[in-house]
């Protein structure tokens, strides 16, 4: 089983400042996807982005961008230019490829504030 | 709008009652996975159909189930409730692109349970 490990429960960051959320997971899986997934008030679930395990390239999105390592089973999501949209809960999620079946295993969150 | 819908969004109900949880996916996704929200579980998978089958399940309880239909949309259904019950219930809906699949969130019903 996999188990994703989201160690800062709440985060804050000034507005344009950057900042970075932390993920670990733990896996003896081979072939998988990563992905942050935000959550703002409204409760919606909203892919920010998503990472290929084979792949060493770090994924970027506009503002935000990952640090993949994995040999050190890490999966950091950093947030430029943090705007006051920001603010919600992220979540580090791992995705189990070729089995058929592809649920999200979920860490526990950070929130995010961003604060004017 | 993730072009996912879930019915109701809010629902109050009394402990040992049942409900029934809908889903209706995106046009053409055959995929529905059930995911539940909680302040003590966090958000964890439940159970995932594809095409009228059922493909995994997760942390279901028995006293749970679901089922997807022809039209593709997908019922979750909540029995002996129980105050720890009380969550957000998501769905989402997917079709697989190669190795992966993008899920696409519906709103979630809230579920109270007093």
């Amino acid at each position: 089983a996999q188990t994703v490990t989201q160690s800062q429960p709440e985060m804050s960051v000034q507005e344009a400042e950057t900042v970075t959320l932390s993920c670990t997971y733990d896996t003896s899986e081979n072939n998988y996807y990563l992905f942050w997934y935000k959550q703002p008030p409204s409760r919606q679930m909203i892919l920010v982005i998503r990472q290929e395990a084979y792949k060493q390239q770090n994924a970027t999105e506009n503002r935000f961008s990952v640090n993949f390592q994995k040999a050190a089973k890490s999966f950091s999501l950093k947030i430029s230019d943090s705007q006051l949209g920001d603010t919600a809960m992220y979540f580090c999620a791992f995705m189990k490829t070729g089995a058929g079946s592809y649920q999200l295993t979920f860490g526990k969150g950070t929130k995010l504030s961003v604060i004017p | 709008d993730s072009g996912v819908t879930q019915t109701p969004k809010h629902l109050i109900t009394a402990t040992g009652q049942r409900v029934t949880l809908r889903c209706s996916p995106r046009s053409g996704d055959l995929s529905v996975y059930w995911y539940q929200q909680s302040l003590d579980q966090g958000l964890q998978f439940l159970i995932h159909y594809y095409n009228g089958e059922e493909r995994a399940k997760g942390n279901i309880l028995e006293r749970f189930s679901a089922q997807q239909f022809p039209d593709l949309h997908s019922e979750l259904n909540l029995s002996s409730l129980e105050l720890g019950d009380s969550a957000l219930y998501f769905c989402a809906s997917s079709v697989v692109s190669g190795s992966w699949d993008e899920q696409f969130f519906g709103p979630g019903t809230r579920l109270t349970v007093l």
